[in-house]
Order: structure tokens, then C-alpha cells, then sequence
């Protein structure tokens, strides 16, 4: 019964495609977030997310996109991929004021 | 432009010693420290925090120092173990920001038995 669950762990697709990750939490959390790791290994967040907000990292190119389609659900888009996109992205989900809880990471690989 | 840093990429230390991993901030905003620990192939776990009004948290072998004047603050860990390496993240946050996380770029401590 993982708290923080993504899907798929690996992805490799060519330039250009569209693809999703999914993300699912069972923790009964507010708001859940999407965290992008890179090759020199910093953990940068992409976005924060609850029922009334969306906060998103002013860095992050509009092709991608979070989609929320409940409370425990926070999917992540992303359009017309880039090598450049490689790297392993977490989710996590938090309570307002708790600590974040981590999805285990889907290591996307772009070729 | 990193808020915050971890400047020691690794750690070694020997099993029951004390391993102190450091860490560095320069947004006086941040309200709440935490650190996380992080296996290979695994999600960041959440380990210890410090509310910006306390100087010290303890938690078992855990603990955490924050000297806000200096902007810094350190991870405690005694005994040091061997299922103790990994990475570990600093991260702070405030909290008008979506409780979003800013993460130090990590320091891998390895303890040896």
C-alpha cells in the first residue's frame, strides 16, 4: 500500500512525442507536487497543486502541465519533448504546513 | 542563483562515529528546514525538521541544529550505521509559497562498518 505511487518508473521515447506520468496518492493529502531531478542530481520543484491553487515554477516550459483529475490524482503532461527533458521526476503530496511525501520516481529518458 | 547549498558533495565516516552533514541558506524567508534521505532508485524520505523559531530537533539517533544568524544549519546522526549512506537533501520552505520545497544539491555519506 505505497503512499505516493508513479507510473511508469522508466520511460524512454523519441523527440517530439507527447507523453503523461502518472501520479496517485492515498494519503488523504491537500496538495501534491511535481519535482524535476537532473543530471548534476538538484531536485528542482515544478509545481505545487491543491483543489484551490496552482503555483507553478516560473522555470518550467508551458509544455508541460499538471492535471488534476481529484484530489488524489496529479498527472503530469508534457508536449513535444526535448532531450533536454531527460532527468527523473517525483511526485509528492503533502499536507498544508507537513511534511512532503515522495513517489518513488519515473526516470524519463528522451532520444 | 542556489538558496540553498550543500558544499560537500560526500561524506565518509566510520560505523558508531557522529556523521555531521552541513548545509546553507540565503533566503532569510524560509520559515522551515528539513532534511531528507534518499536511497538509489527511491523517492527522497522524509527525515527530521525544524520550525524556524526552534534552534534544535531531536529525533532518536537524529538531530538538527539551526544557527539562523549564520544561515546554517546540520544534520547529527549518532551512532553512525552502515544502512545510514545515502543521500542526503536539505530542504527549506515558507510558507507562502504552496509549502514548495527548496532542495540543496545533496551530500552522499557512506558509513563504513
Amino acid at each position: 500500500d505505497t503512499a505516493v505511487s508513479q507510473t511508469p518508473k522508466y520511460l524512454v521515447t523519441q523527440m517530439g512525442n507527447d507523453k503523461s506520468i502518472k501520479c496517485e496518492q492515498n494519503l488523504g493529502h491537500d496538495t501534491m507536487y511535481w519535482y524535476k531531478q537532473d543530471s548534476k542530481k538538484f531536485l528542482k520543484i515544478m509545481f505545487s497543486y491543491n483543489n484551490k491553487e496552482l503555483i507553478i515554477n516560473e522555470t518550467v516550459p508551458n509544455r508541460f502541465s499538471p492535471k488534476s483529475p481529484d484530489k488524489a490524482h496529479l498527472n503530469l503532461h508534457i508536449n513535444s519533448l526535448e532531450l533536454g527533458d531527460s532527468a527523473v521526476y517525483f511526485c509528492a503530496s503533502s499536507d498544508l504546513g507537513g511534511s512532503a511525501f515522495f513517489g518513488q520516481g519515473t526516470r524519463l529518458t528522451v532520444v | 542563483d542556489q538558496q540553498v547549498k550543500q558544499n560537500s558533495p560526500s561524506l565518509s565516516v566510520q560505523e558508531g562515529r557522529i556523521s555531521i552533514l552541513n548545509c546553507d541558506y540565503t533566503n532569510s524567508m524560509f520559515d522551515y528546514f528539513l532534511w531528507y534521505k534518499k536511497y538509489p532508485a527511491e523517492g527522497p524520505t522524509f527525515l527530521i525538521s525544524i520550525s524556524s523559531i526552534k534552534d534544535k530537533n531531536e529525533d532518536g539517533r537524529f538531530t538538527v541544529f539551526l544557527n539562523k544568524s549564520a544561515k546554517h544549519l546540520s544534520l547529527h546522526i549518532v551512532p553512525s550505521q552502515p544502512g545510514d549512506s545515502a543521500v542526503y537533501f536539505c530542504a527549506a520552505r515558507f510558507n507562502n509559497a504552496g509549502n514548495m520545497l527548496t532542495f540543496g544539491g545533496g551530500t552522499r555519506l557512506m558509513v563504513k562498518p
